[in-house]
């Protein structure tokens, strides 16, 4: 079946950077563009970015702009977010998703990754 | 870029049924809009997408068929019908904008269902 896997849970200090990572299976792994969303604490979901994993042709949300760094892996099947410059406010659940279309950037998130919790404390 | 407005809560008894609403700002009523379900602790969850023709497409994986979807002009609503326990979650809209290389995505700020 369609999956993401997202790597484990981060504690960072502030100023470090984190990369996390999202590994696709049981589809083809370039037809389906990728989206990073983050959720802090008892907050809304907040789009941060897409990537083709066919290109690498990615865009970010303006927030992110200069501190976001989408890449992937075609021969993991494994897409890549790392944030720098981290911050308190950057204290979340970051989720990768897939688009539910093929070959399009638009249709919808689905699947989604499981979250990875990322902290960041001094 | 379209900004998408969701009321924060909504409550609704056991067995009855309710409509969310998503409403997007002016000049972007021909926006389709995907409805999201996020149960307490976990993930989000795709639901089903909506335009102004009704649902866009197939609902997400194990959506039962008391969930349904309309849209009218800057409106798009998620109607669920013998509302479960199971129902009671945070249920955002989102939309994209641009494509390719420009594309966005935004999410509305989500409306909180309890069961009652």
């Amino acid at each position: 079946q369609v999956q993401l896997v997202q790597s484990g849970a981060e504690v960072k200090k502030p100023g470090a950077s984190v990369k996390l990572s999202c590994k696709a299976s049981g589809y083809s792994f370039t037809n389906y563009y990728i989206h990073w969303v983050r959720q802090a604490p008892g907050q809304g979901l907040e789009w941060m970015g897409i990537i083709n994993p066919s290109g690498a042709g990615t865009n970010y949300a303006q927030k992110f702009q200069g501190r976001v760094t989408m890449s992937r892996d075609t021969s993991t099947s494994t897409v890549y977010m790392e944030l720098s410059s981290l911050r308190s406010e950057d204290t979340a659940v970051y989720y990768c998703a897939r688009t539910k279309w093929e070959l399009a950037p638009v249709g919808g998130f689905d699947p989604w990754g499981q979250g990875t919790l990322v902290t960041v404390s001094s | 870029q379209p900004v998408l407005t969701q009321p924060p809560s909504a409550s609704a008894s056991l067995g009855a049924s309710v409509t969310l609403t998503c409403t997007l700002s002016s000049g972007y009523s021909n926006y389709k809009v995907d409805w999201y379900q996020q149960r307490p602790g976990k993930g989000p969850r795709f639901v089903m997408r909506v335009g102004t023709g009704g649902i866009v497409g197939s609902k997400g994986d194990g959506i039962p068929d008391r969930f349904s979807v309309l849209g009218s002009g800057l409106n798009r609503y998620l109607t669920i019908k013998n509302i479960q326990e199971e129902d009671e979650s945070d249920y955002y809209c989102g939309a994209d904008h641009g494509s390719g290389s420009n594309f966005v995505g935004v999410f509305g700020g989500g409306t909180k269902l309890t069961v009652l």
